[in-house]
């Protein structure tokens, strides 16, 4: 059964501190992994990464994608309490039109 | 705004009632997602459709559910019967049908059955 796990489930840090998110996946005919933020309201698009070793950057906000380990990270730089939030990640499938496979999320909590 | 929304974004109703939402994707996307979230969990899949074609229903999807497209554009989900285990936010993406696969969501209603 495919899955999708997040570590850590919660992360509590000081405003500036830099954070390091992952995204652990077992997805059959993976096509793509998904990182989204979630405040009081709908997830919030962040990233698609579907390249191994190739890194995207939003910002303070950069991912990466590691194919054979079967992994993701999220990073933040530099972090302000805005940056507090849910952060889930998601994998599809090649074979899939719609379907996403949800981690549960990792809430961080940055503290001024 | 351009992204997708939602109407209403909160609705409180009493047990038994029958509930409908709306959904307004973003005007190009032809993709269209409902999904349903409850606290500490990600988004759990209902139904989606390409333009008014309904392609895929979840099993968890009740037969108190029903969602439709009419013309490939809005779509609205009615919840027929609600129970309080119904109560959860109810979320709407959209999507392009290309190698693009990001879903974009709207702000969701957050349903409460009393």
């Amino acid at each position: 059964e495919d899955k999708v796990v997040q570590s850590p489930l919660s992360l509590v840090v000081h405003e500036g501190d830099t954070v390091t998110l992952n995204c652990s996946y077992e997805v059959t005919n993976f096509r793509s992994l998904l990182w989204y933020k979630q405040e009081k309201k709908a997830p919030t698009f962040l990233f698609m990464l579907t390249s191994s070793g190739i890194e995207k950057k939003s910002g303070r906000l950069s991912s990466i994608l590691d194919k054979k380990e079967l992994f993701s990270i999220l990073n933040i730089t530099a972090t302000q309490t805005g940056d507090s939030a849910i952060y889930l990640c998601a994998g599809t499938r090649m074979d899939s039109n719609y379907q996403l496979i949800w981690g549960a999320g990792t809430k961080l909590i940055i503290k001024p | 705004d351009t992204g997708v929304s939602q109407d209403p974004r909160h609705k409180i109703t009493k047990r038994g009632q029958n509930v409908t939402f709306r959904c307004d994707p973003i005007s190009e996307h032809n993709r269209l997602y409902w999904y349903r979230q409850t606290l500490g969990q990600g988004p759990e899949f209902l139904t989606y459709f390409q333009n008014e074609a309904q392609l895929e229903k979840s099993r968890l999807l009740s037969d108190r559910f029903s969602a439709e497209r009419p013309k490939g554009s809005f779509s609205t989900l009615e919840i027929q019967r609600t129970e309080q285990g119904d109560s959860a936010m109810y979320l709407c993406a959209s999507s392009l049908d290309t190698g693009q696969w990001a879903q974009y969501f709207g702000p969701g209603t957050r349903l409460t059955v009393l």
